[in-house]
């Protein structure tokens, strides 16, 4: 069955500090990587979304990247944090980009940006 | 216009009673719908997925889709005090990418 991870689960950042957030999937080769966003009380917002290796879209312009180095693998950085970047950042994956596929969700990781 | 909109609620719910959720989306071309439930503090979980219109059960879940009017309800049968969470619409589009709503709070009393 395939699993998808995320570390930290939680994470305390000072302004101007930079990001690193891993995401990785077992369990599957080739799936579609999304990272979102949700802030508090709200909903889910589409960041950075990847079909293959080295193969990124962004959704938001703003100063967080994404780079997927392997197939399984996901990362969401910054290099300077701003205090509205605080929220719950969660990954997901999809088996295919057609359009019935069903997207499953990581346990997240909690950024608070001080 | 926001593309898919649901009732933030809260919805209160007495145990036992049905819990009914709407959904409403923009985007005519859409092929797929999912419900997702997130308890607080944790990330969503799919629990329904609904590609044709009509209604499709799982357990004491029931989504409904009625494409010509662009609507897709969740209803909860039976409601458990485990059933109080947020519950997230989301619609697919043309080439995977997700849309969802803010999410339905559930509030299911004893």
């Amino acid at each position: 069955s395939q699993t998808i991870h995320q570390w930290p689960a939680t994470l305390v950042q000072p302004v101007g500090s930079p990001l690193s957030l891993e995401c990785t999937v077992e369990g599957t080769s080739n799936p579609n990587l999304y990272w979102y966003r949700q802030a508090a009380g709200r909903g889910l917002q589409l960041l950075f979304y990847s079909v293959g290796i080295g193969q990124i879209s962004s959704e938001v312009p703003q100063n967080l990247s994404a780079s997927r180095p392997q197939d399984r693998q996901f990362i969401l950085s910054s290099k300077k944090l701003l205090l509205s970047d605080s929220g719950f950042y969660l990954c997901a994956w999809s088996a295919s980009p057609s359009s019935y596929n069903e997207q499953f969700f990581g346990p997240g990781t909690r950024l608070t940006v001080l | 216009q926001k593309e898919v909109e649901q009732n933030s609620g809260p919805l209160s719910v007495p145990e036992g009673a049905i819990a009914s959720l709407n959904c409403t989306y923009s985007d005519r071309v859409s092929q797929s719908f999912f419900w997702y439930r997130q308890y607080s503090g944790k990330s969503p979980e799919l629990i329904m997925s609904i590609y044709s219109n009509g209604d499709k059960e799982d357990g004491r879940f029931t989504a409904q889709l009625n494409k010509a009017s662009q609507y897709v309800s969740l209803l909860i049968r039976d409601s458990q005090p485990s059933d109080s969470a947020t519950y997230l619409c989301a619609v697919n589009g043309s080439w995977g990418k997700f849309q969802f709503g803010a999410g339905t709070q559930v509030v299911v009393t004893p």
